[in-house]
């Protein structure tokens, strides 16, 4: 019964190589986020998503490309990994834009 | 996107001190606020909302001062599990439209 799930927990993976995790929320949440958290541990927001449309979209490299397939779902697909894409990758629900918002466990994501 | 500033730490303090954290913020249109809680290799938590009369869950209060933007919150009688970073979450916008905005967090010691 958990709220906001993401998959995988752990991603090791090479530069060059494309890859995705995936986030599903049950609480019945219109709109969904994808936040970064580096090594200095300040979340940042990189995309929100509102009844699967795009609504906030910061200044994130092109290589990340998030898809809502349904208000439950937002996958995030990274190309060509960087190195400096090494993070947790927390995905976040919430009722409403500007409500608060509940937190699926991560993906600590580490490129070699 | 404005931000939203907090002391770092760490603060350590003795098992039953009482604690206070201020964090400020600088985008006046705010109109949601929050205090997460985030335990090391773990997901942000949903301490508390901060309403405008400010409000106590417990050992945990929490103000707002619109006039001078910042908000606080104090821990009483804290306990050893009460170690943890504490963000300080606004909601940037009218109605939060764009988003919450973290801070960097102020991280908690409570020692034996």
């Amino acid at each position: 019964d958990t709220a906001v799930s993401q998959t995988p927990k752990y991603l090791v993976t090479q530069m060059g190589n494309d890859k995705s995790i995936k986030c599903e929320q049950n609480l019945g949440h219109d709109t969904m986020y994808w936040y970064k958290q580096d090594s200095k541990k300040f979340l940042k927001i990189m995309f929100s998503y509102n009844n699967k449309e795009l609504i906030i979209n910061e200044t994130v490299p092109n290589r990340f490309s998030p898809k809502s397939p349904d208000k439950a779902h937002l996958n995030l697909h990274i190309n060509s990994l960087e190195l400096g894409d090494s993070a947790v990758y927390f995905c976040a629900s919430s009722h409403f834009v500007g409500y608060e918002q509940y937190f699926g466990p991560g993906t600590r994501l580490t490129v070699t | 996107r404005k931000e939203v500033e907090q002391d770092p730490g760490p603060f350590n303090v003795p098992e039953g001190a009482t604690v206070a954290f201020n964090c400020t913020y600088s985008n006046s249109a705010s109109q949601s606020f929050f205090w997460y809680r985030q335990d090391c290799r773990k997901e942000p938590k949903l301490l508390m909302s901060v309403y405008s009369s400010g409000n106590e869950d417990g050992r945990f209060t929490a103000q707002l001062n619109r006039a001078s933007q910042y908000i606080s919150l104090l821990i009483r009688d804290s306990k050893l599990s009460d170690s943890a970073t504490y963000l300080c979450v606004v909601g940037a916008g009218q109605g939060g439209a764009d988003g919450l905005t973290f801070g960097k967090g102020t991280h908690l010691i409570i020692q034996p």
